[in-house]
């Protein structure tokens, strides 16, 4: 069965400083796996995606994120941190094929705080 | 943020009241998600359609009724909820087969 693990509910970080925000999964395929971001009071948007293609990811904003299998680990990067990146992150792991739709699990989201 | 839309933003309700959230994606899409976000909590997935039938309902009570017209449409009907129900509802889109999915600005629901 699919999971996902965000190990931090809540990061802070200055302002100009690097971004880290941790995700690892389970599953029992080839899994695609996903970022989104949720700003206060906003619909989650798509950051970036793994399909099985190369394994560190570029995304929109900045981020980017690399795919480590032996680790079972997706985790989500920025080099700066902006103060606009201040929002809830989501980790999202997905298998395919088991359905006539795609099923997907979310994490329960890491909220990132960033400090003028 | 145009590809899917809902309304209302908001709603305010009393537990005897009968209202519908309504969802219209623009993207082309044949699958269309209800998800409900409650405060602390992961988000949970409560309704999936596919290709206009749905394929997933996860135990959601009765008092919540979807109902999808055609692939750019979606529906929840509302009625009889409880204070508890209060929460953000994101409605989502995607191909059926492919997992990235694409939200709308959601509907805050308070229920009094």
């Amino acid at each position: 069965a699919q999971s996902v693990t965000q190990l931090d509910s809540h990061v802070s970080v200055s302002e100009g400083t690097p971004v880290l925000l941790r995700c690892n999964y389970s599953s029992s395929y080839s899994p695609s796996l996903f970022w989104y971001v949720q700003h206060p009071n906003k619909g989650l948007q798509l950051l970036l995606k793994y399909t099985s293609a190369a394994t560190l990811v570029k995304g929109i904003n900045g981020f980017e994120a690399e795919f480590k299998k032996s680790e079972t680990s997706f985790h989500l990067t920025k080099p700066s941190a902006h103060m606009s990146d201040a929002a809830e992150y989501f980790c999202v792991v997905s298998d395919h094929g088991k359905t006539s739709y795609d099923k997907v699990i979310f994490g329960p989201g890491t909220s990132l705080s960033v400090i003028p | 943020e145009t590809g899917v839309t809902q309304t209302p933003r908001h709603l305010v309700m009393g537990m005897t009241n009968k209202k519908s959230l309504k969802c219209e994606q623009h993207l082309g899409h044949n699958a269309m998600y209800w998800y409900k976000q409650s405060a602390k909590k992961p988000l949970e997935l409560m309704f999936v359609y596919s290709l206009e039938e749905r394929v997933e309902n996860n135990s959601v009570p009765s008092r919540f009724s979807p109902e999808c017209p055609n692939s750019s449409h979606l529906f929840l009907h509302l009625h009889t909820l409880q204070p508890e129900d209060s929460a953000l509802y994101l409605c989502a889109s995607s191909q059926h087969d492919r997992a990235e999915q694409y939200f709308g600005p959601g509907t805050r629901l308070t229920v009094t």
